[in-house]
């Protein structure tokens, strides 16, 4: 069973714009983690935060995390080209627990 | 340093033929996973190593899929015999323990005829 959604399934911006995917999940969490995909490649971590957190910043990405509501945003600023790809979020319920995978995000970056 | 190797790529098959994958992990990583991703979905874990013991293969289809993890380095992913469903990207990824980061393979593409 998944643990997390990715909202919305699809996005598509130009160039330059913010680009912003919500999750939601339904138990408590560890942490929550967000992967990026590339058409035909395996996945590439981005950025961790735990559940005692609430904000974590890495060069163009933010990511906050709400647990009151269940809830954790990626932001990609200033968009490009190459940023076009699927994004899940992934949660983790306890330290040694598996990491459950959600839908995912296609994001289309218009150049 | 080499990324997570799996081979082949690609593969295609007809229904009730046998196929494994194959898997390199990351040098000096204990924990290994294996992935299922169908079109459009998250990956879906398998089964994890913990060196060469099977931690969690709550997910695996035991009466098709067998994996092992001989010597606690590679891996081998096999299904036997094939059905149409199993038709998905079966990904691997290795970390250190099961708490760190993990690092995924580029996949292989399976195609069940």
């Amino acid at each position: 069973s998944q643990q997390g959604e990715e909202d919305p399934q699809a996005l598509s911006i130009q160039e330059g714009e913010n680009a912003t995917m919500n999750c939601s999940y339904k138990t408590s969490i560890n942490n929550l983690q967000w992967y990026r995909q590339n058409s035909g490649r395996g996945l590439v971590h981005l950025i961790l935060i735990r559940s005692n957190e609430r904000e974590k910043h890495s060069g163009r990405l933010r990511v906050t995390l709400d647990t009151s509501k269940k809830s954790s945003s990626l932001l990609i600023t200033a968009s490009r080209a190459a940023d076009t790809a699927s994004y899940f979020c992934a949660t983790v319920k306890t330290s040694y627990d598996k990491v459950i995978f959600g839908p995912g995000t296609s994001l289309s970056v218009i150049p | 340093e080499a990324g997570v190797v799996q081979s082949p790529r690609y593969k295609i098959i007809e229904k009730k033929q046998p196929v494994a994958f194959w898997c390199n992990p990351i040098s000096g990583h204990n924990t290994l996973y294996w992935y299922r991703q169908n079109l459009g979905q998250g990956p879906e874990l398998l089964i994890r190593y913990e060196n060469e013991e099977a931690v969690d293969d709550s997910q695996l289809p035991k009466d098709r899929f067998s994996a092992e993890r001989l010597k606690g380095v590679d891996s081998t992913l096999k299904i036997q015999p094939a059905e149409l469903g199993d038709s998905a990207v079966y990904l691997c990824a290795s970390s250190l323990a099961a708490v760190n980061t993990q690092y995924f393979g580029p996949g292989t593409r399976l195609t069940v005829l």
